[in-house]
């Protein structure tokens, strides 16, 4: 079966400007996250989707950043104004069903460096 | 969720078994103990979880101590490819979201 997909895989911006990234989850899944991973940590969740409901957005920048899954399927994940300090690698991951115990299947990421 | 501890680094010689130990002195009774891992330019994979018996699936064996204060995942013969990132994550499951740590950097050294 298809795995998660990304994309843009690389970005590059100055600060100040906005960045979009995209994420396609296994097929069937209603459950989709969006982490944020730092150069030398371990992944940090952003957000979370059931479906097209955020589940958990309280770790998420509102500030600047914003995250949609309209249709229950595809999500964007935005970022506007980019600061130095969001340089990292989004990964974005998906479950079946969000039930706790569920594996999740994670997508290799867009990295992002902000100038 | 409990907090866990695991090495910053391991080595382990290709083809032996590789031992990645993780604490977890303040796990709580619905927690579950998960192994991911997360090789150079990808994103984090599944390896094994459980409660408090141990578990076996192809990839890895997990060993989780009778007072589930520490557990130890086994890769019973390592190859170059193993080389990654072992997270330790402990979750209860009501909780949704796993909480990653720093991780465990194993190289398998030829």
């Amino acid at each position: 079966e298809a795995g998660v997909a990304q994309s843009p895989r690389y970005k590059i911006i100055e600060k100040r400007q906005s960045v979009a990234f995209w994420c396609n989850p296994i097929s069937g899944h209603a459950t989709l996250y969006w982490y944020q991973q730092i150069l030398g940590q371990g992944p940090k969740l952003l957000i979370q989707f059931q479906n097209n409901g955020v589940v958990d957005d309280s770790q998420l920048p509102k500030d600047r950043f914003s995250a949609e899954r309209l249709k229950g399927v595809d999500s964007t994940l935005k970022i506007q104004p980019a600061k130095l300090e969001d340089s990292a690698v989004y990964l974005c991951a998906s479950s079946n069903t969000g039930t706790p115990n569920e594996k999740l299947f994670f997508g290799s990421g867009t990295q992002l460096s902000v100038l | 969720d409990a907090k866990t501890t695991q090495p910053t680094s391991m080595d382990c010689a290709e083809g032996r078994a590789a031992n990645l130990p993780c604490n977890h002195s303040t796990i709580s009774g619905n927690e579950y103990v998960y192994w991911y891992r997360q090789i150079h330019s990808q994103g984090p994979q599944y390896i094994i979880h459980g409660l408090k018996n141990n578990e076996t699936n192809e990839m890895a064996s997990l060993i989780i101590t009778e007072d589930r204060k520490s557990s130890t995942l086994i890769l019973p013969h390592a190859t170059l490819r193993d080389t990654a990132v072992y997270y330790c994550i402990v979750n209860s499951g009501s909780a949704r979201q796993l909480t990653f740590g720093s991780g465990t950097q194993l190289t398998v050294l030829p």
